[in-house]
């Protein structure tokens, strides 16, 4: 069975500066899919970005954007010039290829210092 | 982005009433949606996985009498909660995934129900 890690349960960042939120994941799959999700307060989970496992180029999205290395399987998201709205629990997520199932890891906190 | 609603919001029930809760895709059609259970603090859990018009698949240790899943259209995804216990009470979250190229669904998130069970 897959499993995701993410060793920070919690992250703090400066305003304006920049994060990077760690996620390992195991699997012996060879097509798979990777997200980051955000959730607030308000508990809504919002998508922040997405990588299919068969491209090699690393996602963007705006501000964040991830380092993705397929063999070290690892999945690190990078929110530059954090800003307060940033402040959340962010989840990593896998998705086989081949099933529907997702895999979430158990979560960081990130706290964004004015 | 897609948007998936999901109602109500909170409820509050006596213990050994039952609560059905609604999921909807608003703005694409979702041949799959998913249910999750998040305890406090916790990451989410699967509970179950529902095809339009065919049964809901369960995760190990979901009691699929206890948690009676439908998806009777392609917008459209009930939980139902029965006989409620106050152990039932948790935050219910509802995912639809969208097709994307490829075949690669993206699952987007309904808001939550909280639920409370006395």
């Amino acid at each position: 069975a897959q499993t995701v890690t993410q060793s920070q349960p919690e992250m703090s960042v400066q305003e304006a500066e920049t994060v990077t939120l760690s996620c390992t994941y195991d699997t012996s799959e060879s097509d798979y899919y990777l997200f980051w999700y955000k959730q607030p307060p308000s508990r809504q989970m919002i998508l922040v970005i997405r990588q299919e496992a068969y491209k090699q180029q690393n996602a963007t999205e705006n501000r964040f954007s991830v380092n993705f290395q397929k063999a070290a399987k690892s999945f690190s998201l990078k929110i530059s010039d954090s800003q307060l709205g940033d402040a959340a629990m962010y989840f990593c997520a896998y998705r086989s290829a081949y099933n529907n199932d997702m895999r979430f890891g158990a979560g960081t906190r990130l706290t964004v210092k004015p | 982005g897609a948007v998936v609603s999901q109602h109500p919001s909170w409820v509050i029930c006596k213990s050994g009433t039952s609560v059905k809760i609604e999921c909807r895709s608003l703005d694409f059609q979702a041949t799959t949606m998913f249910w999750y259970r998040q305890f406090p603090k916790q990451s989410l859990m699967l509970m179950a996985t529902s095809n339009e018009g065919s049964k809901a698949t369960y995760e190990q240790g979901v009691e699929k009498d206890k948690f009676l899943i439908n998806h009777a259209s392609l917008t459209l995804s009930t939980l139902t909660v029965t006989s409620a216990h106050p152990e039932d009470s948790s935050f219910y979250i509802c995912s639809a995934a969208e097709p994307h190229h490829r075949g690669g669904e993206t699952q987007y998130f309904g808001p939550g129900t909280r639920l409370l069970v006395l």
